[in-house]
């Protein structure tokens, strides 16, 4: 069975510095995605990663695969404040998508 | 259309209440998904449907019951619910085999 772990769950940035996420997962997966959510609000599609050193990057956030160490990272580049929410990870299994238990990000002037 | 859309937005429901969330596409995605997302949780699947067929249920209990009468229409019928019931229900869509999944903006349901 596949598991999703993230880390840090809980990330205190301060404005216009560097920081990154962790997500690994246990076993073979094709895909590994990543979310944005806001507080009440649905998912929000930020990266899909199809193979090995895919790299993937949208404005301040940079998103990297390495499938032999079945790890993924998320990377962001001079936080701002409308980067605060919440991101998960989430590896492809067969027809399931299964998640990482999330980070919390706050970002401070 | 590229999105998912769910209705209701928020419901409230007794434990002997009978109701139903319903979710519809129309991107021609023949795989869609129920999750359920507690507070400061991440979403958990519940079930999933490949054209039009049940394929995964998460052991989920019967008081949950979904529903696919078409390739753009899903629904969850819930009945005799409990209060720990009360969550997030999300609705997405994918091709079958392709990449990328298409989340609803969620149904708040509360039980009491």
């Amino acid at each position: 069975e596949l598991k999703v772990e993230q880390n840090p769950l809980f990330l205190s940035m301060q404005e216009g510095k560097n920081y990154t996420i962790y997500c690994n997962y246990s076993t073979t997966s094709d895909r590994l995605y990543w979310y944005r959510q806001d507080p009440g609000k649905s998912l929000e599609s930020l990266f899909v990663l199809l193979s090995n050193g895919a790299v993937k990057q949208e404005g301040r956030l940079m998103a990297s695969l390495d499938t032999k160490a079945r790890l993924s990272t998320l990377h962001i580049t001079a936080a701002v404040h409308d980067l605060s929410a919440t991101y998960f990870c989430a590896a492809r299994y067969g027809n399931k998508l299964v998640f990482g238990a999330g980070t919390i990000l706050r970002v401070k002037s | 259309d590229t999105e998912v859309t769910q209705t209701p937005k928020h419901l409230v429901m007794g434990m002997t209440n009978k109701k139903s969330l319903k979710c519809e596409q129309h991107m021609g995605h023949r795989a869609m998904y129920w999750y359920k997302q507690k507070a400061k949780k991440p979403p958990e699947l519940m079930f999933v449907y490949s054209y039009e067929k049940l394929s995964i249920n998460e052991s989920v209990p019967s008081r949950f019951s979904p529903e696919c009468p078409n390739s753009s229409l899903l629904n969850l019928h819930l009945h005799a619910l409990q209060p720990e019931d009360s969550a997030l229900y999300l609705c997405a869509s994918s091709q079958v085999a392709n990449y990328g999944y298409t989340f609803g903006s969620g149904t708040r349901l509360t039980v009491v």
